[in-house]
């Protein structure tokens, strides 16, 4: 059974500081990942993809993706309290496996001021 | 730019009642997805449509009902609601099924009384 795991949470971090965010996932032929941001009552928003082995930054924010582990993990540098939501972490299904997208049940993140 | 629009965006119904929702999508996007989202469960894929003229059941499809009615809509039925269809409902839509990421309506707020 294809799996998103995320740890729940809630992951609390002070104003400035780095969060760390991560996702593993079952699945060796996945091959697109994202991340996204649910603010409460809101619905996702999506805020990072990455498809190849590495880093991929987009300002405070930088993915990490290393297959071989088969993880997946999201950098908030510089975390304001505007940053406290759920982060979703999704892992597309190998192109031949019939099916979408498979969510993790997010990581509820909390910045304080 | 609308994005992915989906009605209502809050509907209270009565055991028994059914109804449909909603989703339409001005992206020019090839697939489209339901999921319901619910307190700890995190989203759950009821049905997709990958492209126009298909549909596919997702990990939680009993009880509803979908429609592809053109390259834009993608409608939800729910035929005789029971309160454990009590939940939030997203409608996503997206290029490809795999590789592209998703984009997400506003969410319709579904009471069963």
């Amino acid at each position: 059974q294809k799996e998103v795991e995320q740890n729940s949470g809630p992951l609390s971090v002070p104003e400035g500081a780095i969060a760390s965010l991560n996702c593993t996932y079952s699945d060796r032929g996945s091959q697109s990942f994202f991340w996204y941001r649910q603010y409460s009552g809101k619905s996702p928003e999506l805020i990072m993809f990455i498809y190849s082995n590495g880093d991929k930054e987009d300002g405070r924010f930088t993915a990490q993706l290393n297959k071989a582990s088969q993880y997946v993990s999201l950098l908030i540098r510089d975390s304001q309290p505007s940053d406290s939501a759920t982060y979703l972490c999704a892992v597309s299904p190998p192109n031949q496996a019939g099916t979408a997208l498979i969510f993790g049940k997010g990581t509820t993140l909390s910045v304080s001021s | 730019n609308a994005g992915v629009t989906q009605t209502p965006k809050f509907q209270v119904l009565k055991t028994g009642q059914s109804m449909t929702l909603q989703c339409a999508q001005d992206m020019n996007h090839n697939s489209m997805y339901w999921y319901r989202q619910d307190p700890g469960m995190g989203l759950r894929l009821i049905y997709y449509s990958a492209s126009e003229g298909t549909t596919d059941k997702g990990e939680v499809p009993n009880g509803y009902n979908v429609s592809r009615l053109n390259k834009r809509e993608f409608s939800l039925r729910l035929e005789s609601a029971a309160p454990s269809q009590t939940s939030v409902y997203f409608c996503a839509s997206s290029a490809d099924r795999v590789y592209q990421p998703q984009h997400f309506g506003d969410g319709t707020r579904l009471s069963i009384l």
